[in-house]
């Protein structure tokens, strides 16, 4: 069974960082692109970030360019996502997906919260 | 960056009754376009990709068509478990991009 479970979510200052985790199970990593997306709440649904199996190709939406940095670890299994520079509107639950296409497999989620 | 418009943002509609979701790029996405379903609390779950083909248990009721810049979301006779936000996303350019979701709520 494909399992997704993100961690690493929590409260942080304006301008500060955090970095989330997203640990793979249940396929083998290594074969497959793999996803951020976060919703504001209240909000829709937003692609933030992929990044390529190997690791070589990697695309993020405007709004975190500069900022976020996706990687991963394919013998841990895991997906990883540095945020730095938060803002308020990065306030959201950021949600790990397996593929770069349409998103079959999600986590569950973990809430990001940037608040002074 | 490919914009994804929804239409309508809200839409009611009795238990039963047909309901018809849109979605419209601002460019053309060919037919790399999905569907998926968020309720509260959940994960999203993909219903529909390759613009027409359900995804794995996704029940015959959920039918999408389309392609180039106009799509479709049928969900043919609701069921209460149907209630719920409904988003488009193409997968032709990068970045990946949604739309704005759709809710289906009940009338």
């Amino acid at each position: 069974e494909v399992q997704l479970v993100e961690s690493g979510g929590g409260l942080v200052q304006p301008g500060g960082s955090l970095r989330l985790s997203c640990a793979a199970s249940g396929f083998t990593f290594s074969n497959y692109w793999m996803t951020w997306v976060r919703q504001a709440p209240g909000k829709g649904l937003e692609w933030v970030a992929n990044i390529k199996q190997d690791g070589s190709e990697r695309y993020y939406v405007d709004s975190v360019k500069g900022r976020f940095t996706i990687s991963r670890d394919n013998i841990k299994n895991s997906l990883y996502l540095q945020m730095n520079s938060l803002r308020a509107e990065d306030t959201a639950v950021y949600y790990c997906a397996r593929g770069g296409q349409q998103l079959v497999h999600w986590g569950q989620g973990t809430l990001v919260t940037v608040s002074s | 960056e490919i914009v994804m418009t929804q239409s309508p943002a809200t839409l009611s509609v009795s238990p039963g009754e047909r309901a018809t979701l849109s979605c419209r790029a601002s460019q053309s996405v060919n037919s790399n376009l999905a569907w998926y379903q968020l309720k509260p609390g959940q994960a999203p779950r993909l219903l529909i990709y390759g613009a027409s083909t359900r995804a794995t248990d996704i029940p015959a009721r959920f039918s999408g068509s389309g392609s180039g810049t106009e799509f479709t979301l049928t969900i043919s006779s609701l069921q209460s478990e149907d209630f719920a936000l409904y988003y488009c996303q193409q997968y032709n350019n990068w970045p990946r991009t949604f739309g704005q979701g759709t809710k289906v709520e009940i009338k």
